[in-house]
């Protein structure tokens, strides 16, 4: 069974705090590797694909970089506000049909 | 913005009752998915469709069906729902190649079965 893994669960920041998350996988079944935000009462929206090792990829105080051999991915929030509040979730491709999600990271950002 | 809306939003319904949890999307996406979640857990894959007239159930066991004629229709049915079916649901749909496809989610149903 593949598991991707979240940590940490949840965390709670303070406005203007930078802050960052991991999300760890089985590297010998990596295709692709997506980030979503998630906020509350809404639908989870892409934020980020990443297919190759070293990848980094970056979307105004939101970045995520790529480490496919020893399988990791990191999201990092430059300056957290309080609309970052959000499950992130990162999903994992394995080349099949099926797309391999984590449990997420709760990030609370309190003003 | 995607365009995929899910109806209803909340339902409360009574143990045994049929249910039909509905999906639409109007990007013309061939691939659809429904997803299972129960709070602080991961999202797991209950079923999926190529397209038309094409499903397939994912790793998750689930009891319920899906149907697949029209492209942007992918309703989910509970014959007969039980309180284990409590939690909530959630569909997808995506295009492209399979590698980078970026799935589109809708806003989810809340189910609660008393």
């Amino acid at each position: 069974i593949l598991n991707v893994e979240q940590s940490p669960q949840s965390l709670h920041v303070q406005e203007g705090d930078s802050t960052n998350f991991t999300c760890s996988f089985p590297s010998s079944n990596f295709y692709a590797l997506h980030w979503y935000r998630w906020e509350t009462a809404k639908s989870p929206e892409a934020l980020f694909v990443m297919t190759l090792n070293g990848d980094e990829k970056k979307k105004g105080r939101i970045s995520a970089t790529l480490n496919t051999k020893e399988g990791y991915s990191y999201l990092y929030i430059k300056g957290s506000q309080p609309e970052d509040s959000a499950t992130y979730l990162c999903a994992l491709n394995t080349g099949g049909f099926k797309t391999i999600f984590g449990a997420g990271t709760r990030l609370f950002v309190k003003a | 913005e995607a365009d995929i809306y899910q109806t209803p939003r909340y339902l409360v319904i009574g143990t045994g009752k049929k249910i039909t949890l509905e999906c639409s999307q109007t990007m013309g996406h061939d691939k659809m998915y429904w997803y299972q979640q129960d709070p602080g857990m991961e999202l797991h894959l209950i079923h999926y469709s190529y397209g038309v007239n094409s499903t397939e159930k994912g790793d998750l066991s689930s009891e319920s069906t899906v149907s697949r004629i029209r492209t942007e229709h992918f309703p989910l049915t509970l014959e007969s729902a039980r309180p284990s079916h409590t939690s909530q649901y959630l569909c997808a749909s995506s295009e492209g190649d399979r590698v980078r496809e970026t799935q589109y989610f809708g806003p989810g149903t809340r189910l609660l079965v008393l």
